[in-house]
């Protein structure tokens, strides 16, 4: 079957930088999503990795290595506003998105 | 305001009840999705349009009822439900069901409650 598996709740601290993990098993491989979500909110597009590497933008990187089925998501200088889950999510062999449970980041002054 | 707007937000209906769900982009988008969202699991897809036409049920149970009218609109007709049904649905919209870097624009999802 298809997993994708990464952590139910991280803490982290304001300033700080958090790495969260994402691993998946998935029917073929077109692309991996970061989404955040915000409690009672819509999910929002963060970031899109299909090749070997890391991809920054501002605050926020992720990075993936095909090989080893594996990705993270690095927030640097963390802010309280970053308090959210983040939803990993992986494109199969038939375009279908497969979503990990999400982390829920819970960030402490 | 993300593009995809859903209505209502909060929804309380017993199980013996007929209501719908709507889903409204104008993102130009030609594939719309409906998804179930429960604590602590995955997203759940439960149906998927292209174009008008549905491409995808993912068994899901015939109390849910999908209805795309054109490829701007999405609705789930609901009846009879279970209180394990009570979770956000969620909707979305892609440019196509084979969508590259941008992925999905979600709506802010319906609340509903089962009693």
């Amino acid at each position: 079957g298809q997993n994708i598996d990464q952590p139910t709740e991280m803490t982290a601290t304001e300033g700080a930088i958090v790495q969260i993990n994402c691993t998946y098993q998935t029917s073929g491989f077109n692309g991996l999503f970061w989404y955040q979500q915000h409690a009672g909110e819509a999910p929002t597009f963060l970031s899109y990795n299909v090749l070997d590497g890391l991809e920054e933008k501002g605050r926020f990187s992720s990075f993936l290595s095909r090989s080893k089925g594996y990705s993270y998501l690095l927030l640097k200088e963390l802010q309280m506003k970053d308090s959210a889950s983040y939803l990993c999510a992986v494109k199969d062999s038939n375009y279908q998105l497969i979503w990990g449970a999400g982390t829920k980041l819970i960030i402490k002054p | 305001e993300t593009g995809v707007t859903q209505t209502p937000r909060h929804l309380v209906m017993g199980m013996t009840n007929k209501k719908s769900l709507k889903c409204e982009q104008h993102l130009g988008h030609n594939a719309m999705y409906w998804y179930k969202q429960s604590a602590k699991k995955p997203l759940e897809l439960m149906f998927v349009y292209s174009l008008e036409e549905r491409v995808e049920n993912n068994s899901v149970p015939s109390r849910f009822s999908p209805e795309c009218p054109n490829s701007s609109h999405l609705f789930l007709h609901l009846h009879t439900l279970q209180p394990e049904d009570s979770a956000l649905y969620l909707c979305a919209s892609s440019q196509d069901p084979g969508s590259g870097a941008n992925g999905y624009t979600f709506g802010s999802g319906t609340r509903l409650t089962v009693v």
